[in-house]
């Protein structure tokens, strides 16, 4: 298997402008995180699915940004508009619903998001 | 609410070992994770404690337990230099809250000298 996939790598941007990032999970993981990392703040969830269907979404700053899962093999996270303390990097993880009996996630490589 | 706490950095000789700690607040935290990531890249899961275990070996990797002092320690055995990373400690317990979603510590950088 491939892992999980990420696109862009890195994107840069200027403030205002719509991003749009993409995941493909493991195949046969029925669990998708978003999670967003940071100096000041380190690693923090920001939603996860299950099942295509979104479960917790509560660490979404605000309503400037939003996630799909339209399917079982792709979700997309929109930030619209960016704002330059959007700079993060931005990985995507899956899980599956049973693992080897834990709950372990395995990671993309992440986006690296630059918001001047 | 669930608070995992890290010692920022350790240095260590190449060949020596290395151990890197970590601290829990919560005391049914079920499942324990240690994760590395090297620069520029993802989290890659090392290996994982449940929390009615006391230790784990994994060919260099050992985890420890203590489950009174909510503490939990991942020792490095003969590091080399391709050890260097940030390894962050993370916990989850799904069967008492329902989330599967990790908390992870701010990660503990390890230097290794040649």
């Amino acid at each position: 298997d491939a892992g999980v996939i990420q696109s862009p790598r890195h994107e840069v941007t200027e403030m205002g402008q719509e991003v749009t990032l993409r995941c493909k999970p493991i195949s046969g993981h029925d669990y998708l995180f978003w999670y967003r990392q940071t100096m000041m703040r380190g690693l923090e969830l920001l939603i996860y699915f299950n099942n295509n269907v979104p479960i917790d979404d509560s660490g979404m700053p605000e309503d400037r940004f939003s996630a799909k899962m339209p399917n079982a093999s792709f979700s997309t996270l929109k930030i619209q508009p960016s704002e330059p303390r959007d700079s993060a990097v931005y990985f995507c993880a899956s899980s599956p619903e049973l693992g080897t009996g834990n709950y372990e996630q395995y990671f993309g490589p992440g986006t690296r998001l630059t918001v001047t | 609410g669930e608070d995992v706490e890290q010692s920022l950095f350790l240095s260590v000789r190449e060949g020596d070992s290395s151990v890197i700690n970590c601290t829990y607040t919560d005391s049914s935290s079920t499942y324990l994770y240690w994760y590395k990531q090297e620069p520029g890249a993802g989290l890659q899961l090392l290996t994982y404690i449940f929390s009615n275990m006391d230790m784990k070996q994994d060919q260099r990797l050992t985890v420890l337990l203590n489950k009174k002092d909510k503490h939990l320690s991942l020792r490095i055995a003969d590091t080399q230099t391709g050890d260097s990373a940030i390894y962050f400690c993370a916990e989850i317990d799904p069967l008492d809250t329902g989330r599967r979603a990790l908390t992870f510590g701010s990660g503990t950088r390890l230097q290794v000298q040649p």
